[in-house]
């Protein structure tokens, strides 16, 4: 069964400050989301990571990927307050339209 | 080109009645998605519909719940006999294909249901 973990689950942090979000699932899967939700919001992509190796950017955030560890990062740089939200990560099944999806890390940045 | 659209935003149902959530895809989608959100969780996959058919409904629960996706009209997800359980955010994804996520799949703003 494919499982997806992320952590931290909550983080609070200082404006101007770095950090990186973990993403770990259990199987194979060679198809990777980020997403962003506001509160009380729907859901908007953010990158999808679709080989090792895999890096994208969009402004203060870059997310990467390692399947070989099944690992996803999704590093904040010189965070600002407009980036305070949940970010979840996910992936497919074989069957490549389920998405599996992480608990969510809910971030608050201070200014 | 409106996005998907879901109503209610919010609705609010007793035990025992039932609840009806709307989605209405983006123009060209003919493939819809709908997820389950908990407090404090990630979404969990419910059911994949295309116009007329269920094609998988493994992450539904087998009494209560059911949904369609007629020929005209919206996709409806209907849950009988609500119980406070149930209360959660209902999300609806509809894409052009047979795939979920990235650029190629939109999200609605959801409907969150609160049994009480």
């Amino acid at each position: 069964e494919l499982k997806v973990e992320q952590n931290p689950l909550f983080l609070s942090m200082q404006e101007g400050k770095n950090y990186t979000i973990y993403c770990n699932y259990s199987t194979t899967s060679d198809r990777l989301y980020w997403y962003r939700q506001d509160p009380g919001k729907s859901l908007e992509s953010l990158f999808v990571l679709l080989s090792n190796g895999a890096v994208k950017q969009e402004g203060r955030l870059m997310a990467s990927l390692d399947t070989k560890a099944r690992l996803s990062t999704l590093h904040i740089t010189a965070a600002v307050h407009d980036l305070s939200a949940t970010y979840f990560c996910a992936v497919t099944t074989d069957s490549n339209y389920q998405l599996i999806w992480g608990a969510g890390t809910k971030l608050i940045i201070k200014p | 080109n409106a996005g998907v659209m879901q109503n209610p935003r919010h609705l609010v149902r007793r035990r025992g009645q039932e609840a009806r959530l709307r989605c209405s895809p983006m123009k060209g989608h003919s493939h819809v998605y709908w997820y389950r959100q908990l407090p404090e969780e990630g979404l969990k996959f419910m059911v994949y519909l295309q116009k007329e058919n269920i094609i998988d409904e493994s992450g539904m629960p087998k009494e209560r719940f059911s949904a369609e996706f007629p020929k005209e009209g919206p996709s409806i997800l209907r849950i009988q006999q609500v119980v406070r359980g149930d209360s959660a955010a209902y999300f609806c994804a509809s894409s052009p294909r047979a795939k979920v996520g990235g650029t190629e799949a939109f999200f609605g703003q959801g409907t969150r249901l609160t049994v009480v």
